[in-house]
């Protein structure tokens, strides 16, 4: 248990309201990311954080913004959700102390319905 | 653009049959990984294989890294309704700080 949360679990919302999913850990790991995981697409990186402040994009990082102010959270915003950002969303961590293989491990997923 | 591709993408099967899942590429990684994720949950990380022609073993489950280090191989012994669930492989290149991820292959076990 890498001691990852998810906020909220699920969430419906409607198209273009902004929405905010929250990662949290408690085990001070450096590098976290955000997933979505879609039928006939797999896992597809949105954007990953590499420490307090730095952030990236991933393949699929249009309509996302992220926020790391402190080590523990990861925030995830739809700015105006679209009923293509209906998706399964998981929050990761690379396990620090796994050597240079990124090894990561998941959070339990947040489930969300735009309509 | 790096491409990991799983195949087959649907896998069912009796109990106590045995069964091989593939993960190719055309790119060589630096390590390569394989998940099993269950309905409802995120992926949770099974091994990690770094060294080419590399072979672990996880009870049933035998995880091969091919010699040029651009494949790698699952296989499951005498599969039990246990095992049933999405696998994914994941594969590290570069700067090694993002995973290059394939589809997945589902797996159903049949009791």
């Amino acid at each position: 248990d890498a001691g990852i949360t998810q906020s909220p679990r699920h969430k419906v919302t409607e198209t273009g309201t902004p929405v905010t999913l929250r990662c949290h850990q408690t085990e001070n790991h450096r590098y976290m990311y955000w997933y979505r995981q879609d039928p006939g697409h797999g896992l597809r990186l949105i954007h990953y954080s590499y420490g307090v402040k730095d952030t990236d994009k991933g393949e699929v990082s249009d309509g996302y913004s992220v926020s790391r102010s402190k080590t523990e959270d990861f925030l995830l915003t739809l700015e105006s959700a679209t009923s293509s950002q209906t998706s399964v969303y998981f929050c990761a961590i690379r396990e620090s102390s796994g050597g240079p293989y990124n090894e990561q491990f998941f959070g339990p997923g947040t489930r969300l319905t735009v309509l | 653009t790096q491409l990991l591709e799983q195949s087959p993408q649907f896998l069912s099967i009796q109990e106590g049959e045995n069964l091989t899942v593939y993960c190719n590429s055309s790119s060589v990684f630096s390590s390569l990984q394989w998940y099993r994720q269950e309905p409802g949950e995120g992926p949770v990380l099974l091994v990690t294989v770094v060294t080419g022609g590399e072979v672990k073993k996880l009870k049933r489950l035998t995880f091969q890294f091919g010699d040029a280090r651009k494949d790698s191989s699952l296989h499951i012994t005498a599969a039990q309704p246990g095992d049933t669930g999405l696998y994914l492989c994941a594969g590290s290149a570069g700067n090694n700080r993002k995973l290059i991820w394939g589809l997945g292959t589902s797996l159903a076990v049949n009791p």
